[in-house]
């Protein structure tokens, strides 16, 4: 189900810029994980964050997430056209079931 | 190397022409599910399935059918598609043990006309 709302729903910036999305949720959550999405493609995992972690980094991604707020950000550095896809946060908070948010889309212009 | 295989990847049909499109995963992953991905609506969970002959409605499980009588798969079955069900298909095999990682199929893009 989509309960999580990311912002912006597009964005487009110049090869080398950062990019920053945001997710925000409802819900108290055990984890919160980040995927990527090529053109028509499967989503692929990027990088999970635990409730009791504020921030964590993994090569050019760095996510936070702020439980008080209900909200997380990733933001990725020194982007490249190959970064250009959609990005969905995606959050746990009992058994197995995640829950998307509606995706940002990311045009990396060279 | 793990793998979801989801065939076929793409899919013409016409209304009342049941088909399934087929899911497998080398993980041993016991929860897997069905998402269709419309524009504007995002991924929907269609069906899911915590472990072998269990399964159970995700938001959007009318028109479809599951089964999982093994644990590596577990096909979606359109008895009589319609329309309204053209759409961009994913399986997901998800981990277990508190992560829940998902691991996703290629994805079925599937037309009825």
């Amino acid at each position: 189900s989509q309960q999580g709302e990311e912002d912006p729903q597009a964005l487009s910036i110049q090869e080398g810029e950062n990019a920053t999305m945001n997710c925000s949720y409802k819900t108290s959550i055990n984890n919160l994980q980040w995927y990527r999405q090529n053109s028509g493609r499967g989503l692929v995992h990027l990088i999970l964050i635990r409730s009791n972690e504020r921030e964590k980094h993994s090569g050019r991604l760095r996510v936070t997430l702020d439980t008080s707020k209900k909200s997380s950000s990733l933001l990725i550095t020194a982007s490249r056209a190959a970064d250009t896809a959609s990005y969905f946060c995606a959050y746990n908070n009992a058994g197995n079931m995640l829950t998307f948010g509606g995706g940002t889309r990311l045009m990396v212009k060279p | 190397e793990a793998q979801v295989t989801q065939n076929p990847r793409y899919l013409i049909t016409v209304t009342g022409k049941k088909l399934t499109v087929t899911c497998s995963q080398n993980m041993n992953h016991e929860y897997m599910s069905w998402y269709r991905q419309d524009p504007g609506l995002g991924l929907r969970q269609i069906y899911y399935s915590m472990n072998v002959e269990v399964t159970d409605k995700g938001d959007v499980p009318e028109g479809y059918k599951v089964s999982r009588k093994e644990k590596r798969n577990f096909p979606l079955i359109l008895e009589s598609p319609s329309p309204n069900q053209t759409s961009l298909y994913f399986c997901a095999s998800t981990t277990s043990g508190g992560a829940n990682i998902q691991y996703f199929g290629a994805g079925t893009r599937l037309s009825v006309l």
